[in-house]
């Protein structure tokens, strides 16, 4: 059974970098019929796409975000990864990593449960 | 402002029938790209309940079924039950974005 699980910091300072993990067991991160993602959720708000990776190392970044954004692809841990720079509070969220067909961009079938980032000094 | 529109809010008595619909455009839903729907308990990750606009994965009961149609698709769920009570998300592809798009969410009641 695929789990995904996100790891890293809950609390990030205003004007630095956020970094998260995304750990994926129970299948292969290096299958071509999935992207892998990254989609937050402010407190209180609806769900927003940050971005995909590709096993191969492509990305899409949503262009809201695309200056402050990289997402990586680590295939030899089974992991991908998001780095959000110059981070405000408006960046306060809980940021879910997740598994995508890639099959004409289809169905988000699974999900990690999700982790907090708080930006605040 | 999401791209897929939804209802803030529906509601409906148990054992009623209930509707969300999500109205996207040209470059998403109008497209020809699926539509997905998700379900969020509070506190939890989005769940897929409804998948390629009116396929339910596998434990997900018939009560919810989904269509499409132009630019919108909609979700419904006969016969209502408390356990029903959550978020729901429709989510597709946009090519403006090249990347996934939700809905603003609905937050269904059960009265």
């Amino acid at each position: 059974q695929l789990q995904l699980q996100e790891s890293g910091p809950g609390l990030v300072k205003p004007s630095e970098t956020l970094s998260l993990t995304c750990t994926v067991s129970g299948g292969s991160i290096s299958s071509s019929s999935y992207y892998w993602g990254w989609i937050r959720q402010p407190p209180g708000k609806g769900l927003e796409w940050i971005g995909s990776i590709y096993y191969s190392g492509s990305t899409y970044y949503n262009p809201s975000l695309k200056s402050r954004l990289t997402i990586s692809v680590d295939t030899s841990k089974n992991q991908f990864s998001l780095k959000l720079s110059s981070v405000t509070a408006a960046d306060t969220a809980v940021y879910y990593c997740a598994r995508g067909y890639s099959s004409s961009w289809s169905k988000i079938d699974c999900w990690g449960q999700g982790t907090l980032v708080t930006v605040s000094s | 402002q999401s791209v897929l529109t939804q209802p803030p809010s529906v509601s409906g008595a148990p054992g009623q029938r209930v509707t969300i619909s999500c109205t996207g455009s040209s470059s998403n839903i109008g497209a020809r790209y699926d539509v997905h729907w998700y379900q969020q308990l509070p506190g939890t990750a989005p769940k897929l309940i409804i998948y390629g606009n009116n396929n339910r994965p596998s434990g997900v009961p018939d009560r919810f079924s989904g269509s499409k149609s132009g630019t919108s698709a909609s979700l419904a769920i006969t016969g209502l039950q408390a356990e029903d009570e959550a978020d729901y998300y429709c989510q597709s592809y946009d090519t403006s974005l090249s990347g996934w798009v939700f809905g603003g969410g609905t937050k269904l009641t059960v009265l």
